[in-house]
């Protein structure tokens, strides 16, 4: 059973405009998040993270929101740019502290329109 | 910047052929793992390791094993391929932080 869904598999939006990405998990025992980004034959790049006892965390054009009641999380990203194309990797936390393993969503392939 | 290397990033291979998949890091992680991934899937993990000599299976069952000799070297061997094992292998270290940093992956093809 997933515990951590990503379930529109794509998202298109205009550059300039907000991307929103969302998230959801099952397991409560998650105590943090984060994305990453990842373009065709590479590997996953880290791209922000939150802690479970945060609701917010920005870093320039980029915010994750979450909302542990839910067991959602989102990735605003404003304004869009074309290099911000790629599929978009959710990612929690298992508690384990020091010795923590990260279980992955599916991805969500974002297009960023010029 | 994480320094993580896989070699080779590219690989096409006969069934039954032995291979051996090379992951280096000069972070001095401790935490090192492997995941495989398919287009529009999660990534899976296969393998990791919290140090020389440990090592243990992940969530997802593998025919590949692993092997931790030296702190910066952690490579995947599958003993005889097959087309099964087609994927990208991607190979990750962690230091005291939660972030993992990944190497830029194999893509593994068996014919």
């Amino acid at each position: 059973d997933q515990q951590v869904k990503q379930n529109s598999p794509s998202l298109s939006v205009q550059e300039g405009r907000i991307s929103i990405l969302n998230c959801d998990y099952t397991n409560s025992m998650f105590d943090y998040f984060l994305w990453y980004k990842k373009y065709p034959a590479e590997g996953p790049t880290f791209l922000i993270s939150i802690s479970s006892i945060k609701d917010k965390n920005e870093d320039g054009r980029f915010t994750v929101f979450l909302n542990k009641s839910a067991k959602h999380l989102s990735l605003h990203i404003v304004p869009s740019q074309p290099g911000d194309s790629a599929v978009y990797f959710c990612a929690a936390s298992d508690g384990g502290g020091a010795n923590s393993k990260l279980t992955f969503g599916k991805g969500i392939t974002l297009s960023v329109r010029p | 910047e994480a320094d993580i290397y896989q070699t080779p990033r590219y690989l096409v291979i006969g069934t039954g052929k032995k291979i051996t998949l090379e992951c280096s890091q000069t972070m001095g992680h401790d935490k090192m793992y492997w995941y495989q991934q398919d287009p529009g899937m999660e990534l899976h993990l296969i393998h990791y390791s919290y140090g020389v000599n440990s090592t243990e299976k992940g969530d997802l069952s593998s025919e590949s094993t692993v092997s931790r000799i030296r702190t910066e070297h952690f490579p995947l061997t599958l003993e005889s391929a097959r087309p099964s094992h087609t994927s990208q292998y991607l190979c990750a270290s962690k230091g005291i932080s939660y972030e993992q940093y990944f190497g830029p992956g194999t893509r593994l093809t068996v014919t």
